[in-house]
């Protein structure tokens, strides 16, 4: 199984840039990463997802580097709205099927 | 992109009583199914998954079921309940084959009390 570790929560100020790295060492080969955003009492939001180098959205980018054992998400110029918990998710590989959240990073924007 | 129908938002139920939630899944066809329970200020926990109709694989043992009666609907049940299944409980749809790629209802709270 493809453990991630991810800080626990992080804190932040409105217009900086957040990178919240993940640790996934043993991620199989034909696996991508996928990052989530969840606020509270609600579903988790897909943001990005990327197999190798760098992946942009209008959201956030993602950094992998070559070996892949881990990830950032980076979030330009936040704004308090961005105040959410993060997970990173590297399943199983071989296209097996089981989605395993971890316990995620809480950010936390301040004024 | 796919929309999870996920009903009712809150529950409040006697210890004792059952439960059935049911997820119903648009825009897609044979789509892996998930329940989640996630305790206040905690993670995501696996309850279940599906990768077919009939076809229900537990993660933790525990005094929940589901079921999958056709290829878009999902139904996690209990038939008497526990003051330790309060929680919110997540239903979750992915295009499988590896797919990491998930779409989320939005939830039911559940308090037994």
């Amino acid at each position: 199984l493809a453990k991630t570790t991810q800080p626990i929560s992080m804190d932040s100020y409105e217009g900086q840039e957040v990178n919240i790295t993940c640790s996934h060492n043993n991620i199989a080969t034909n696996d991508y990463i996928t990052w989530y955003q969840q606020f509270p009492s609600q579903g988790p939001r897909f943001i990005i997802q990327g197999y190798k180098t760098k992946v942009t959205n209008e959201v956030a980018s993602l950094f992998i580097p070559a070996d892949r054992k881990s990830s950032t998400l980076s979030l330009p110029r936040v704004s308090l709205s961005d105040t959410a918990v993060y997970y990173c998710l590297a399943p199983l590989g071989g296209g097996y099927n089981k989605l395993i959240f971890g316990a995620g990073t809480r950010l936390a924007v301040h004024p | 992109s796919q929309t999870i129908h996920q009903w009712p938002a809150t529950l409040v139920q006697p210890v004792g009583s059952p439960l059935s939630l049911e997820c119903t899944v648009e825009g897609t066809s044979n789509p892996n199914l998930y329940w989640y329970r996630q305790a206040a200020g905690r993670g995501l926990q696996l309850l279940f998954y599906s990768v077919g109709i009939g076809q229900i694989s537990s993660e933790v043992p525990q005094n929940l079921s589901a079921s999958r009666p056709q290829d878009r609907q999902f139904i996690l049940s209990s038939k008497k309940l526990l003051l330790s299944d309060s929680g919110f409980y997540l239903c979750a749809s992915s295009r499988g084959s590896g797919n990491t790629e998930a779409f989320f209802g939005q939830g039911t709270r559940l308090t037994v009390v």
